[in-house]
């Protein structure tokens, strides 16, 4: 099966609420990478985490310290802008990156 | 400079005749890895170059051919391309041997097989 469960796989917000991604790991990960794709299909990096929480402006994640198995996005004040969709990665020692299968995420006024 | 580079950006390619995509970045990155990604689909791992050394992915082993002849290019090869070769490609490289595991993403390849 799957080791990356992304979900949830569609999210629709109004703009000024918050909100949470997560994946959960099938087995212990080393780190984890959440990206956003841009409109060209591109993937841009949002966060690296072995380990803890990181923010930047209204963006956190986390990722579980203790087991290891499962990582959060969470999305603060949503706008326009946020719409998309993310990805989250994770990494089970060889540098090899397991993919989720994504959330659609569509910020409406 | 986190930038990784990526060559061609669109790709139109029959049936049969082969493709090559380049990568490059100029992070002196220790590791390059190719990427497939289709619509609706996660971003699959095809195989990765550390130093010199060529992983490939068990169920894409013998669908793609790679070379790195510098650190900072790595190829991505299609002997024959099948319709079903119709995705993204999306080049990554990383420096392992510091930790710093971040794989930072060129902006990909369009390849459309007719």
């Amino acid at each position: 099966g799957d080791q990356v469960e992304q979900s949830p796989s569609a999210l629709s917000l109004h703009e000024g609420t918050d909100s949470a991604l997560r994946c959960n790991f099938t087995t212990t990960m080393r780190s984890v990478q959440w990206f956003r794709q841009n409109s060209r299909g591109s993937l841009i990096s949002l966060f690296y985490l072995a380990s803890g929480t990181k923010e930047n402006g209204r963006l956190k994640s986390a990722f579980d310290s203790k087991e290891r198995r499962y990582s959060t996005l969470h999305i603060r004040d949503a706008q326009l802008e946020d719409s998309g969709t993310y990805f989250c990665a994770a990494d089970s020692g060889y540098n090899k990156l397991t993919f989720g299968k994504g959330t659609v995420l569509l910020v409406s006024p | 400079d986190t930038t990784v580079k990526q060559n061609p950006r669109y790709k139109l390619a029959r049936v049969g005749k082969p493709v090559n995509l380049i990568c490059s970045q100029t992070m002196n990155h220790d590791t390059m890895y190719w990427y497939q990604k289709k619509p609706n689909q996660a971003p699959k791992l095809l195989l990765f170059y550390y130093d010199k050394i060529l992983n490939r992915e068990a169920d894409t082993f013998e669908k793609f051919q790679s070379s790195r002849p510098n650190n900072s290019f790595c190829s991505l090869y299609i002997g024959s391309a099948g319709l079903e070769y119709s995705a993204m490609y999306l080049c990554a490289s990383s420096r392992v041997d510091r930790g710093q595991d971040t794989q930072y993403f060129g902006p990909g390849t369009r390849l459309l097989v007719l």
